[in-house]
């Protein structure tokens, strides 16, 4: 499989506690993304890449949430001591350098819970 | 007021109707993105555009830059269309601004 893979698929946790999650972009594609969705919404931005260089935090990124790409190719996101709030769809994509023309490619999302 | 705005934000429909689907927004775009989302959260980008018309299959998306308005119009729905059907634009820097998408029940 070539897409873009996303580790854990589900994850649940008490609240307090630290979390990680990865992303295994299109191999070729040098721009990733990071996503939250909450149910029944559209996602909202987090942050994204180009190659290992973060361009762009939201406002959304607190200082609990931290993001890594740090050989331009897979990328982390850790979310220090957990909160309920958290809990979301954390979606991943990826695409090609051209910001016009990139097509984006989704995983299939990590979700979590915290209890 | 949301950037990006969808309606409906919920439809039913018999299968073989068309299908419209709008996306308005206020922003400058450099594109507009129509995505698919099943239940379970996998998306999968359908259409890319920065002007004029798009189809694949039975899709087919328009954009109205001076308008700033894209429909997705599915012909011939089928169950299988059902899903949440979600419009995004670039703007400014290359993050995305998403709408909160469309509903779409397709029975039998």
């Amino acid at each position: 499989d070539t897409g873009v893979s996303q580790d854990p698929r589900h994850k649940i946790t008490k609240r307090g506690q630290n979390v990680t999650f990865r992303c295994d972009p299109i191999s070729e594609h040098n721009r990733l993304y990071w996503y939250r969705q909450t149910l029944g919404q559209g996602p909202e931005f987090l942050t994204y890449f180009q190659n290992e260089a973060q361009l762009e935090k939201s406002r959304l990124l607190s200082d609990r949430f931290s993001a890594e790409r740090p050989k331009g190719s897979f990328s982390t996101l850790e979310i220090q001591r957990t909160e309920q709030g958290d809990s979301a769809m954390y979606l991943c994509a990826s695409s090609p350098q051209s910001a016009n023309t990139g097509e984006l490619f989704f995983g299939e999302g990590s979700r979590l819970t915290v209890l | 007021k949301n950037e990006v705005e969808q309606s409906p934000q919920n439809l039913t429909a018999q299968e073989g109707e068309f299908i419209t689907i709008n996306c308005s927004y206020s922003v400058g775009i450099s594109a507009l993105h129509w995505l698919q989302q099943h239940p379970g959260g996998g998306i999968v980008s359908l259409f890319m555009l920065s002007s004029g018309k798009k189809k694949h299959g039975r899709l087919i998306a328009t954009i109205n830059i001076q308008e700033k308005h894209s429909s997705l119009h599915i012909t011939a729905s089928h169950p299988r269309d059902s899903a949440v059907y979600i419009c995004a634009v670039r703007s400014g820097t290359d993050k995305l601004i998403f709408g909160t998408g469309t509903r779409l029940q397709v029975f039998p």
